[in-house]
């Protein structure tokens, strides 16, 4: 069974950062691109970013809104994704997804806020 | 960035009744390999969003089957043939064949 479990969301000032993580389990997470999608409260979805695969290269994409203050990163021995944020403003204020295709993970709330 | 919309925004049904959700894209989904890739989600209060159907008309593992997908180029409908009280919530399309892969706003279903 696929698994994603987001962590390392929490409050924290404008300016400041913060690094997520997810944890994949039960598929071949090297053979898969995977994504990072946000969803600000009460709001609906917005894409983050991508990182590919080995096969190709590890690529990254990122939306406009966080492209140099947001990156993706990915550990494939230990089967996981990382999402680190700087610079963050209240806007980024948002629950993150974990996703691989059509799998979702639960979410991390991520509130920045003085 | 290709721009997706979704009508109607609010959709109150009677349990029991179809339901039909329509997204449109700014650009056709055609891919250069043919395929069009356009996702239905769907957002349960208080839940993550799951997929119900890839591709169109790919309904995915464990989706009933009273939902359904169709369209072409840049028009596309989700139906529900009969509406169970367990399909309320927010339902998004979703395209993945031009960068960046975008979101519609979001159709929010509920019992009347």
């Amino acid at each position: 069974e696929v698994q994603l479990v987001e962590s390392g969301g929490g409050l924290v000032q404008p300016g400041g950062s913060l690094r997520l993580s997810c944890a994949a389990s039960g598929f071949t997470f090297s053979d898969h691109y995977m994504d990072w999608v946000r969803q600000a409260p009460g709001k609906g979805l917005e894409w983050v970013g991508r990182t590919r695969n080995k096969a190709n290269s590890y690529t990254t994409e990122y939306a406009a809104s966080v492209k140099g203050r947001f990156t993706i990163s990915r550990d494939d021995s230990k089967n996981s994704l990382y999402l680190q944020m700087n610079s963050l403003k209240t806007e980024d204020t948002a629950v993150y997804y974990c996703a691989r295709e059509g799998y979702w993970g639960q979410g991390t709330l991520v509130t920045v806020s003085s | 960035d290709v721009v997706m919309t979704q009508s109607p925004l609010s959709l109150p049904v009677t349990l029991g009744q179809p339901a039909s959700i329509s997204c449109r894209s700014s650009q056709s989904l055609v891919y250069s390999d043919g395929n069009t890739y356009l996702n239905w989600f769907q957002q349960r209060p208080g839940q993550s969003p799951r997929r119900l159907i890839y591709k169109v008309s790919n309904r995915d593992s464990g989706v009933p089957d009273r939902f359904s997908g169709s369209g072409s180029g840049t028009d596309f409908t989700l139906k529900i043939s009969r509406v169970e009280a367990e399909d309320v919530g927010v339902y998004y399309c979703m395209q993945g064949t031009h960068w960046p892969p975008g979101f519609g706003p979001g159709t929010k279903v509920d019992i009347k």
